[in-house]
């Protein structure tokens, strides 16, 4: 079993569609998690940071299940920009080793 | 600010030679990592240094791999001798607090052995 899981997609939604991605994880150690974005052929970028008590940033909502081991992101209004592959991301669990996700590729389309 | 910086950004070489790859990381951040990314295996953490100490290695896949960092602005990552299954692109990323608050990448050096 993979340390940290993301289905892959591709997720394929139009412009203004509401998606959810989700991700489990299985060092119930584990310490921070968080959410990135990969655009084609470009450095990994911080989206957002993801707390039990779940945390929203503009259209994004980021959720941490602690008991399930379960992460989620919620994107609201879906813009063709968001277009790019998320990955979920764990911290943690001895020391400070972070364990990818492989990535969920979303599609918006006009 | 700059970001993290990465050198060079495009290597090509041939299998047997020995390759060196630079990284700068943000000023005041105390933590380095190193990471491989492909399309097969995704993004795997190789070593990461706290305060120019490497913590811990146990992702670099052999021996031909190495990684330094002599000061707090300077890590190098070597590959020696060079193998096609090493190409892939590899990133530098730093952090405060052991990333417990996101790292930030550089923008990679896409390594291709031939």
């Amino acid at each position: 079993r993979k340390e940290v899981e993301q289905d892959p997609g591709p997720f394929n939604v139009p412009e203004g569609a509401t998606v959810a991605f989700n991700c489990t994880y299985s060092n119930s150690a584990s310490q921070s998690f968080f959410w990135y974005r990969q655009d084609c052929r470009k450095e990994p970028k911080l989206l957002m940071s993801v707390y039990s008590s779940g945390n929203e940033d503009g259209r994004f909502t980021a959720q941490l299940n602690r008991a399930s081991q379960y992460i989620s992101l919620l994107i609201r209004d879906s813009k063709l920009s968001d277009s790019a592959t998320y990955l979920c991301v764990v911290n943690g669990g001895g020391g400070f080793k972070t364990i990818f996700g492989a990535g969920t590729r979303l599609f918006v389309k006009a | 600010d700059a970001g993290v910086i990465q050198s060079p950004r495009h290597e090509v070489t041939e299998m047997g030679q020995e390759v060196t790859l630079r990284c700068k990381p943000i000023s005041g951040h105390d933590y380095l990592f190193w990471y491989r990314q492909t399309m097969m295996r995704g993004l795997e953490l190789l070593i990461y240094f706290n305060n120019n100490v490497p913590i811990d290695d146990s992702g670099m896949p052999e021996d031909r791999f190495s990684a330094k960092m002599p000061n707090a602005s300077f890590s190098t990552l070597k590959i020696q001798p060079s193998e096609p299954r090493d190409s892939a692109v590899y990133f530098c990323a730093s952090s405060l607090y052991g990333g417990t608050q996101g790292q930030y990448f550089g923008p990679g050096t896409r390594l291709t052995v031939l």
